[in-house]
């Protein structure tokens, strides 16, 4: 049983680019959440995707943006990078039920320059 | 707003009982949890809260108080692999939708 993947594992970048970030649920999960987490702190919501919708938002600007396929996957794309972008980027996946958790992929580092 | 509390770092001796506290300020509770994280790594699931009182799963146990906002993670009989983040979250239903929110996470050292 395949757990949450995430790719690429590691990225770097330069201001002012674009990337998209990639993630596959655990298998049979349909719900996923992206996370940034800083160095030294915890993760930060992003947003989460169910039925290929982004239902909940959180303080991010607009250059986060993503997208789930009907295969459950998902991508986040982040425009216009900045330095303080330099993140883990976490996706957590887990099933659209009361109670349910949250199980946490690799995460992808990217590193702005 | 939402706010977390959990001491940045605590060390402890491999063998003994360490605690580590987290006190939350939220709306809209629905759970509390707490995700283990090694260096580099992602968090990965130890336990989960929704009522009051103590859940053990070996090792590990964590306790909840939702009308004092506080709850602890119990690590007995330590481990030098369990020097890592221990990172307190709490769901919120916002919307109808569940949503983490993390504390910050308590670096833990464990010394022979």
């Amino acid at each position: 049983d395949a757990g949450v993947t995430q790719s690429p594992t590691h990225l770097i970048k330069t201001r002012g680019q674009q990337v998209t970030l990639r993630c596959s649920p655990k298998s049979g999960h349909d719900t996923v959440s992206w996370y940034q987490q800083a160095l030294g702190q915890g993760p930060q919501f992003i947003f989460q995707y169910y039925e290929e919708e982004e239902r909940q938002r959180g303080n991010f600007p607009d250059r986060f943006s993503g997208h789930q396929f009907p295969n459950y996957s998902s991508e986040l794309n982040v425009n216009a990078l900045l330095l303080g972008d330099s993140a883990l980027y976490l996706c957590a996946s887990s099933l659209d039920r009361v109670g349910e958790t949250q199980y946490f992929g690799p995460g992808t580092r990217l590193l702005v320059l | 707003g939402q706010n977390i509390d959990q001491p940045t770092e605590m060390t402890a001796t491999e063998g003994a009982i360490v605690q580590i506290n987290c006190t939350y300020q939220t709306s809209g509770f629905n759970g509390l949890f707490w995700y283990q994280q090694h260096a580099g790594e992602a968090p990965t699931f130890l336990s989960y809260n929704v009522l009051d009182g103590l859940e053990e799963k070996g090792r590990f146990s964590s306790f909840l108080s939702r009308s004092k906002g506080y709850s602890y993670l119990l690590l007995k009989e330590l481990q030098m692999k369990d020097s890592a983040s221990y990172l307190c979250a709490v769901r919120i239903l916002s919307g109808g939708y569940n949503k983490l929110i993390f504390g910050a996470g308590t670096r833990l050292a464990v010394h022979p």
